[in-house]
């Protein structure tokens, strides 16, 4: 099994709402990670998470917030965002926090600000 | 700094045709890996190679072929009878140690369009 399950697929959200993107694996990957990709561009890293601790975050505004509650589980909460955060929301995994290994990507979740 | 320059940013094959995507890295790494993903317009990034920087062979997987030269860091992509299913978004990665094991430094991307 080497998937990477994002939910939802699509979400519309207006500017005071709050609301969380889930992502889920189970190959027993210990490092997880948050990209946002705007369209026509390549995906750029927000947080990484190494055996469920965050290690990375690539000063990303604090209307993002990452939560890993376990290691087969990341979370996204989202509030108060900006239009200009709508964007395509991709998690990965990755057997061990460092370079050497692929990390598997999620179908990601296509986020609409209104 | 890590950076990966992928030129060509569309191309536009028809079907049967090859097609080679060229892959420029810059490094002061000397352990590094170097990655493709693919794409689809669905939109998750799909795992193709890896490539450690002391392991120079090239690979043949079905009608994908890697070519990885140091000399010239280039990791360059073909796909041999292109198909239609192969149009898609293709991005060179790199990552090492002095950029942060855990970042992949990402490509422009390549949009490959295979014309029926």
């Amino acid at each position: 099994d080497t998937e990477v399950t994002q939910t939802p697929k699509h979400l519309v959200m207006g500017m005071t709402n709050k609301k969380s993107l889930k992502c889920e694996q189970h190959m027993g990957h210990r490092a997880m990670y948050w990209y946002k990709q705007k369209a026509k561009k390549p995906p750029e890293l927000m947080f990484v998470y190494s055996y469920e601790k965050l290690s990375i975050n690539e000063s990303v505004p604090s209307r993002f917030s990452p939560e890993c509650p376990n290691s087969s589980l990341l979370n996204l909460h989202l509030h108060a965002l900006q239009p200009e955060d709508s964007a395509l929301y991709l998690c990965a995994s990755s057997l061990i926090p460092t370079g050497v290994t692929e990390a598997f990507f999620g179908q990601g979740t296509r986020l609409t600000v209104v | 700094a890590q950076k990966v320059t992928q030129a060509q940013t569309e191309i536009s094959v028809v079907e049967k045709e090859d097609v080679t995507l060229d892959c420029v890295y810059e490094t002061r790494d000397t352990t590094y890996y170097l990655f493709w993903y693919k794409q689809p317009p669905s939109g998750e990034l799909v795992f193709l190679i890896r490539r450690n920087s002391f392991d120079e062979q090239n690979e043949i997987s079905g009608r994908y072929s890697w070519n990885f030269q140091k000399s010239t860091s280039s990791f360059n992509f073909t796909i041999t009878a292109s198909q239609v299913v192969d149009s898609a978004v293709y991005f060179c990665a790199l990552s090492g140690r002095r950029y942060g094991n855990n970042r992949l430094a990402f490509g422009k991307g390549n949009q490959v369009v295979v014309i029926p």
